[in-house]
């Protein structure tokens, strides 16, 4: 079945603790994207990555990292998780790089940082 | 800056039409369409293209004003699975095109009723 996966699915932590939130897909897609979703704000993009070893910058990159290595993975590292990194995470993938297709998004990630 | 989108939130009986437009204070290189329901991962409706192009549903209907930065989404002969959170997303021109970096409005709450 194609689709885009996460894990965990739900994650409560603690300020400061490194975690790593991990995104695949099994489509063989180019783009990938990390948002962060908080009530009244809508989607926000963290990071995108329109191919291999190449990521940019969304509107909201600070306290987040990226890196693409492989074309199935895009993980989101918290290297110092604070409590307004609590959200509702969610990734996503389009076939093409120039995000000129759909997205196709993951079921979300639920993170709470005390 | 996020697109403006109106009206933050409308209320429908089935059959009735609704549109749902996205204001963007840049020049604009594309216009994203996603619905939300509760609880659930975001879902692709319609992709409008600079120039003209569109991609998406057959049954949903949009538009895109290049020169007033623009997109309006239509929904006609309303049905009760059309209830959920409309998004759109834009991908700027200013400042030279970033391809690939979507910044979605705050969504557009679509309730319909029997």
């Amino acid at each position: 079945e194609a689709q885009v996966t996460q894990n965990p699915r739900y994650l409560i932590t603690v300020t400061g603790k490194k975690l790593t939130v991990t995104c695949s897909q099994n489509m063989n897609h180019e783009y990938m994207s990390w948002y962060r979703q908080d009530p009244g704000l809508g989607l926000r993009q963290i990071y995108y990555s329109m191919n291999v070893e190449v990521t940019d910058k969304g509107d909201v990159p600070e306290g987040y990292k990226v890196s693409r290595k492989e074309k199935r993975n895009f993980p989101l590292i918290l290297e110092s998780p604070s409590p307004n990194q609590t959200s509702l995470y969610f990734c996503a993938s389009s076939l093409s790089s120039y995000l000129q297709n759909e997205q196709f998004f993951g079921p979300g990630t639920r993170l709470t940082v005390l | 800056q996020q697109p403006v989108q109106s009206p933050q939130a409308v209320i429908l009986r089935e059959g009735e039409d609704a549109v749902i437009n996205c204001s963007s204070s840049k020049a604009l290189y594309s216009v994203h369409w996603y619905r939300q329901k509760h609880g659930e991962a975001p879902v692709f409706l319609m992709i409008l293209l600079k120039g003209g192009e569109q991609k998406g549903h057959d049954k949903i209907s949009a538009s895109f004003n290049e020169k007033k930065q623009q997109s309006s989404l239509y929904l006609t002969a309303s049905q009760l699975s059309y209830s959920g959170t409309y998004f759109c997303g834009t991908e700027s021109n200013a400042g030279g095109t970033s391809y690939g970096k979507l910044t979605f409005g705050q969504g557009t709450i679509l309730t319909v009723h029997p």
